[in-house]
Parts: structure tokens; C-alpha cells; sequence
């Protein structure tokens, strides 16, 4: 069975501070992937980034980054230069194989950006 | 092009009552999948459905049923409804190309149960 984990229930952050979000999962396959999702107060979950298990290669889109880690199974996401309109619930989430439609997902860390 | 759309937007039922929830993935998409998602929680795994066939489902009870439609639209069954079912039921759409998948959702359905 598969197991996300977000130890952070909420986050309040002022405008323009970098923030960091984490995720810890588990899971005995080989071959998963982990995502991140946005649920603004609209209620529809957007996609922001995934990543599969063989690749530990760590990037940056724009003001998102993450930080994969397979020793820790962790998965943090970091939003720079954070903005009113990051504030939101982010949800974690991992699937195994290629298939999405059947991830699960941590309870979420309700982001607060302060003006 | 159209997003993932579902109706009704807002339920309110009594004990005991069925709801049907609808779903209509994006043009092209053949995998459709459901969750609950209870207020304070994160979303929880109901069904999976892929051209028409069940895929995967989730630990929920027998009155929870869904099908899938010749046309990728998918509907969602609850019978004997309790005050515990009250959540946001989301419905993703993806499309399987032998890779890695993205879901996308819809804006869900919020349902009350009193």
C-alpha cells in the first residue's frame, strides 16, 4: 500500500518569502511517481509538476522547484518569490507505474501568503 | 479547449436517498477516475475506469458504483446515503499513451447529506 505524508498542515508566509512544502511517501514499487497539485479555494485541482522514480535529477520551472530525494522518499516543492495568489491547499501525491488515475494523495498544507 | 466538467455543482440529499454525479473527461481522454474528498482531507481513490472497463477501485463500500459511457463520460453511484458520504467528489480525466499520465480535474461536486 502506498502512504503520503505532509507533516505541514498550514504555512503563512508574507509576499515574496520563499517557501518550501514537504512531502515523505511511501510505497514498496520500484517504478512510481509523485506530483504536486494546487487546490485553490474554487475547489478544482490543478497539476503543477511530477516526477518519476528514476530520475532524482531536481529542476526549476519558473518560481517552482523541487527537491526529490529516493534515500529520504521525500518530495519538497519550494515556491520562490511567493505571491497572494499562491495561496491555496497543496496536495502531494504518488501513483505507481504510469498509471495517475489512481494516485494518493497526502491530507494537504494550506498556503497562506500575507500581503 | 474544454476542461473536465461535472454536474450538479451542488447536492444537498437526505439520509438514506441515491445521487448520481456526472462527469465528462476532456475531448480525446479515455481514462476516467473518482474521488472523495472529505473537508480537511486530501482526495481518496473511489474508481478508475478505462474504455468502459472498471480499472481500479478504491477501499468504498458496495454502494458506491460507477460506469463509463461509450463516449468516455462517466457517472457516479451512491446508494443509501449517509450523513458521512457529505464531501467534494472529484472526477479526473487522463489519456493513456503507454507513458506517464496526467489527470486532470474537474471543478467537482460538493454534496451535502442530511
Amino acid at each position: 500500500a502506498q502512504k503520503v505524508t505532509q507533516a505541514q498542515t498550514e504555512i503563512s508566509v508574507v509576499e515574496k518569502e520563499d517557501v518550501t512544502l514537504d512531502c515523505v511517501y511511501e510505497t514498496r514499487d520500484t517504478t512510481y511517481y509523485l506530483f504536486w497539485y494546487k487546490q485553490p479555494p474554487s475547489g478544482e485541482l490543478v497539476f503543477l509538476i511530477r516526477r518519476n522514480s528514476f530520475d532524482e535529477q531536481n529542476e526549476i520551472s519558473g518560481r517552482y522547484s523541487w527537491n526529490f530525494q529516493k534515500s529520504t522518499s521525500s518530495f519538497n516543492f519550494t515556491i520562490t518569490a511567493s505571491q497572494v495568489v499562491d495561496s491555496a491547499v497543496y496536495f502531494c501525491a504518488l501513483s505507481v507505474n504510469t498509471n495517475a488515475g489512481k494516485s494518493t494523495f497526502g491530507d494537504g498544507t494550506t498556503l497562506t501568503v500575507k500581503p | 479547449d474544454a476542461g473536465v466538467t461535472q454536474s450538479p455543482t451542488h447536492l444537498i440529499k437526505t439520509r438514506g436517498q441515491h445521487v448520481t454525479l456526472r462527469c465528462s473527461p476532456i475531448s480525446g481522454h479515455k481514462s476516467v477516475s473518482w474521488y472523495q474528498q472529505v473537508l480537511g482531507q486530501g482526495p481518496q481513490f473511489i474508481f478508475q475506469y478505462y474504455e468502459k472497463e472498471e480499472r481500479g477501485r478504491g477501499n468504498f463500500p458496495d454502494r458506491f458504483s460507477a460506469r463509463q459511457f461509450p463516449n468516455y463520460s462517466s457517472e457516479l453511484n451512491v446508494n443509501a446515503l449517509l450523513l458521512g458520504d457529505s464531501a467534494l467528489y472529484l472526477c479526473a480525466s487522463s489519456f493513456p499513451s503507454g507513458g506517464l499520465e496526467t489527470q486532470y480535474f474537474g471543478p467537482g461536486t460538493r454534496l451535502l447529506v442530511l
